[in-house]
């Protein structure tokens, strides 16, 4: 599975959107972007998915560059709640091997 | 709430002892996972099943052993626990087409001293 790189942190007002960036230079191209996230020490939360074409669902938006070498996630009106760190992971959907984690973007939400 | 449940959710333990962590899912999966996150880190794979009866390794297996001897139930088991096994560990599931991610547990809190 490729690897990506996440910036370490970012802050975000509440009421604002929180995009966050995602470099996957590496992807193959039967390989999707998924987000997670966690929250303080729960377990992680499977956000969205996507291939190539940008997704959206109730929690975020993901959208993927043409070249699929990046993503970024998007929460349109971040509120204190969304505070958690934010896990961009690419692998081969349907595939039983490891879900690797890396170190992930902690998103901290400001009132 | 259909879910992953993991039992207990604390636990201290001496060096040498044994104990066994309980993953049950209600959701019919077919795959389960057990993940260890320590403090700052990202979770780190230690075995996964992909159905009844089978187990796999994954990144960090070592001072570790499963059993899925139900397909709802995925056990984790340290035989002779060391302070280096001190974390908080996940379990996952999810389905064959992992279309919509994995579910993952609450966490099991274990400090070996």
């Amino acid at each position: 599975d490729a690897k990506t790189t996440q910036p370490t942190s970012m802050d975000c007002a509440e009421g604002r959107a929180a995009n966050l960036p995602c470099n996957h230079s590496t992807i193959s191209g039967n390989e999707y972007v998924y987000w997670y996230r966690q929250i303080h020490s729960q377990g992680p939360q499977y956000i969205i998915h996507g291939l190539k074409n940008n997704e959206t669902n109730e929690m975020a938006s993901l959208i993927i560059t043409e070249d699929r070498k990046s993503s970024t996630l998007i929460l349109p009106h971040a509120t204190l709640r969304d505070t958690a760190v934010y896990y961009c992971i690419v692998r081969v959907a349907y595939n039983t091997d490891k879900l690797i984690f890396g170190t992930g973007t902690r998103l901290q939400v400001f009132p | 709430n259909a879910g992953v449940t993991q039992t207990p959710k604390f636990r201290v333990l001496k060096t040498g002892q044994s104990m066994t962590l309980l993953c049950a899912q209600d959701m019919n999966h077919e795959y389960m996972y057990w993940y260890r996150q320590d403090p700052g880190m990202g979770l780190r794979l230690i075995h996964y099943s992909v159905g009844e009866g089978t187990t796999a390794k994954g990144e960090v297996p070592d001072g570790y052993n499963v059993s899925r001897l139900k397909k709802q139930n995925f056990l984790l088991g340290l035989e002779s626990a060391a302070p280096s096994q001190t974390s908080v560990y996940f379990c996952a599931s999810s389905d064959r087409r992992g279309n919509y991610g994995y579910t993952f547990g609450s966490g099991t809190r274990l400090t070996v001293v």
